[in-house]
């Protein structure tokens, strides 16, 4: 299965910063990358998938690029409501799997 | 826009099944992949498997295949998952969810529901 790391595991952050994530998958995933947002208690949301793809609805303040092995994502103004948990996932090979997750904090 | 809600006992006893269903509303299973997924307390996400509306393909992850059944039943507009000889690592929060059509993705979820395997 394609393994999915996550950087940082965590983070904090004020109002207005940038802030990025990466995720580093164990073999080559071409586009086939997409994040979601989790917050407590509640299912992930799409975010963005096929690398850069955003989902209807989504501020563009969220951006996704990256190819091959290496992704990230990329809040451009962070704001109070973008705290949460961030998930990739590779959508190319079965079994689907995600990453370990990125926890985004307000300072 | 559709919505999912999933329904089941939220206690399961050590080597039995696991029996789950989502109703699927305010749109068509027509056309789509309807999928589990599952995250136990504080942990990530693991997708389970997956089953097309008409129930002619189905797709599971190889480290649940051996337990596992995802089936479809358009005519009350539900998808089940049954997993069979659950230990106490089987409990998470089950999710059900709907496949992005022509992307490995999950556009729709639901709420998600506690199963805890427990004596």
């Amino acid at each position: 299965a394609i393994q999915l790391t996550q950087s940082p595991s965590s983070l904090s952050a004020s109002v207005g910063d940038s802030v990025t994530i990466t995720c580093r998958a164990s073999q080559g995933i071409s586009s086939a990358l997409a994040w979601y947002q989790q917050k407590p208690g509640k299912p992930p949301k799409l975010l963005i998938y096929a690398v850069s793809s955003l989902e209807v609805g989504v501020p563009s303040r969220f951006s996704g690029s990256g190819s091959g092995t290496e992704f990230t994502l990329t809040i451009s103004s962070l704001q109070p409501e973008d705290s949460a948990t961030y998930y990739c996932q590779q959508a190319l090979n079965i079994p689907l799997t995600f990453g370990g997750g990125t926890k985004v904090e307000i300072k | 826009q559709v919505q999912l809600q999933e329904s089941g006992p939220g206690l399961v006893k050590p080597s039995e099944t696991l029996s789950l269903t989502c109703t699927v509303s305010g749109g068509s299973m027509n056309d789509y992949f309807w999928s589990w997924i599952r995250q136990p307390p504080g942990r990530g996400l693991e997708w389970i498997g997956y089953v097309y509306y008409s129930g002619s393909s189905t797709s599971y992850n190889p480290s649940l295949k051996s337990r596992v059944t995802v089936s479809v039943d358009t005519s009350k507009n539900q998808f089940s998952l049954r997993l069979m000889s659950v230990t106490a690592a089987d409990t998470a929060v089950y999710y059900c969810a709907r496949r992005r059509r022509g992307y490995e993705n999950f556009d729709s979820w639901g709420q998600g529901t506690l199963v805890t395997v427990s004596s």
